[in-house]
């Protein structure tokens, strides 16, 4: 079975370009998350997902950063504008509801030049 | 409020010596404790997980863990380093209901010939 996909794996953009980075959970996953790794840091919770319902969206910037996921499955994690302050990696997660194991993704690695 | 604490950034050690990688948490209940590795450009994969069951947690690839309530600790351990094992390793600390996972900084290990 396929694991957490994400893509793309490499964004460079200019700072102020909008991105967006894209995650294909785990089937029957419902509990999905967006992590931003920054260099020499461990991962940071940005919104967890609960099926289609952001449940925790505390430390999500919103005033540069969105997030959706439409029918509960995939999910989108969007940056505009995007500063230069955002590199980082960004990692989806998944968990179904009778395992306390999340899965992780390979990540986007983002360079805002 | 939960945090995790890995001390030492950077660890090196011989092929064939002992292993331990240092973690501490704090927690205001009872945790659910993690390991996770990370490869070079990859995402993060569970070595191990202690969720209230038995205090000395076996892993993956010959890792184990002992969860020690008196001393805050989660340390990781493994008999005899290989080449392979040259990684990032992140300790994380959960609640109960998996709502978020928070991570420490993490420990490079380097493993010499």
């Amino acid at each position: 079975e396929a694991g957490v996909v994400q893509s793309p794996r490499y964004k460079i953009i200019e700072k102020k370009q909008p991105v967006a980075f894209w995650c294909n959970p785990i089937s029957g996953h419902n509990t999905l998350y967006w992590y931003r790794q920054n260099l020499g840091q461990g991962p940071e919770l940005l919104i967890r997902y609960e099926n289609e319902e952001a449940v925790d969206d505390s430390q999500l910037p919103k005033d540069r950063f969105s997030a959706e996921r439409l029918k509960g499955v995939d999910s989108t994690l969007k940056i505009q504008p995007a500063e230069l302050g955002d590199s980082a990696v960004y990692l989806c997660a998944t968990r179904d509801p009778k395992n306390t194991e999340a899965f992780f993704g390979q990540g986007t690695r983002l360079t805002v030049v | 409020a939960q945090s995790v604490t890995q001390l030492g950034s950077h660890v090196s050690v011989s092929e064939g010596a002992l292993v331990l990688l240092r973690c501490n948490y704090s927690s205001s209940v009872p945790p659910y404790l993690f390991w996770y590795v990370q490869y070079p450009n990859q995402g993060l994969q569970l070595l191990l997980k202690y969720t209230s069951a038995a205090t000395l947690v076996k892993g993956i690839n010959g890792f184990e863990a002992e969860f020690k309530k008196s001393e805050t600790s989660f340390h990781l351990t493994k008999p005899s380093a290989h080449m392979r094992d040259a990684a990032e390793y992140f300790c994380a600390v959960s609640d109960k209901n998996f709502n978020k996972f928070y991570f420490g900084s993490g420990t490079k290990l380097n493993v010499k010939p």
